[in-house]
C-alpha cells in the first residue's frame, strides 16, 4: 500500500506557542490529504480536507485561524496548531488519498501525539 | 447524511476464538465506499479492506473475513482463530462520492484478545 509519513510523532508544547505537523506522501502524489483529530478513546473527527494548491475545506466546528493548513506540494500537507492550549492535546492523523480503478482509499500516517503543558 | 454505528465498544475473547464485529451504516448516495482499518496500540491505522456498493461478494482474506449485505446495511468483519496480536481497536468506516470521499467512522471496537 501508499505510505504515508508524519512529522514529529510526538511534542510537548508550553500553552501559547504554535506546533507544525508535517504530513508526506512517500511514494505516490496526492493532491488530496485530510487532517483527523482523536481524543482518548474515541473515534476519529474529519477535521479538513486539504487540497495541493488551494485553501483547505474546514469541517463545521473547526477553527480555520486556529488550525491552519497548507498543502503546498503534491508530497506535503501541513497543519499548524496555533497558539495552543491544553484542551488541544490529541493524537492528529493525517491520510492521503489515492484513487484507484473502482474507488479510492486512504492511507494513514502514523499520527503525532499533542501534548500542550 | 452519512453515518456508521458500531454497536460493540468492547469485546473480549480467549486466543483462538471467532470474534465478529458489527457495523452498520446509513448512506442516501448510491456509489459509496465501505472500509475496516485496525488501530493498534501504537496509534497508526491499518486499512484492511475496501469494498464498493456495487460489490456485494464476500471476501476472506487468510483469517479474515468480511459480509457485506445491502439490504441490512451492514459490512461485519470476523477474525477466525484469533491471535494476541488481533488486539487492537478496530473501525468501520464509510465514504461517499457524492461528499468528495470523506471518511466518516463508526465509534470503534476494541478487540482484547487473551492468551
Amino acid at each position: 500500500g501508499a505510505v504515508v509519513s508524519q512529522h514529529p510523532s510526538r511534542v510537548i508544547c508550553k500553552s501559547g506557542t504554535s506546533v507544525k505537523i508535517e504530513c508526506r506522501s512517500l511514494d505516490f502524489q496526492a493532491t488530496t490529504m485530510f487532517w483527523y483529530r482523536q481524543f482518548p478513546k474515541q473515534s476519529l473527527m474529519l477535521m479538513a480536507t486539504s487540497n495541493e494548491g488551494s485553501k483547505a475545506t474546514y469541517e463545521q466546528g473547526v477553527e480555520k485561524d486556529k488550525f491552519l493548513i497548507n498543502h503546498a506540494s503534491l508530497t506535503l500537507s501541513t497543519l499548524t496548531v496555533t497558539s495552543a492550549h491544553p484542551e488541544d492535546s490529541s493524537f492528529y492523523i493525517c491520510s492521503a488519498h489515492v484513487p484507484s480503478g473502482g474507488g479510492e482509499t486512504q492511507y494513514f500516517g502514523p499520527g503525532t501525539r499533542l501534548l500542550v503543558l | 447524511a452519512q453515518k456508521v454505528t458500531q454497536a460493540q465498544t468492547e469485546i473480549s475473547v480467549v486466543e483462538k476464538e471467532d470474534v465478529t464485529l458489527d457495523c452498520v451504516y446509513e448512506t442516501r448516495d448510491t456509489t459509496y465506499y465501505l472500509f475496516w482499518y485496525k488501530q493498534p496500540p501504537s496509534g497508526e491505522l491499518v486499512f484492511l479492506i475496501r469494498r464498493n456498493s456495487f460489490d456485494e461478494q464476500n471476501e476472506i482474506s487468510g483469517r479474515y473475513s468480511w459480509n457485506f449485505q445491502k439490504s441490512t446495511s451492514s459490512f461485519n468483519f470476523t477474525i477466525t482463530a484469533s491471535q494476541v496480536v488481533d488486539s487492537a481497536v478496530y473501525f468501520c468506516a464509510l465514504s461517499e462520492k457524492a461528499a468528495g470521499n470523506k471518511l466518516t467512522f463508526g465509534g470503534g471496537t476494541r478487540v482484547l484478545v487473551k492468551p
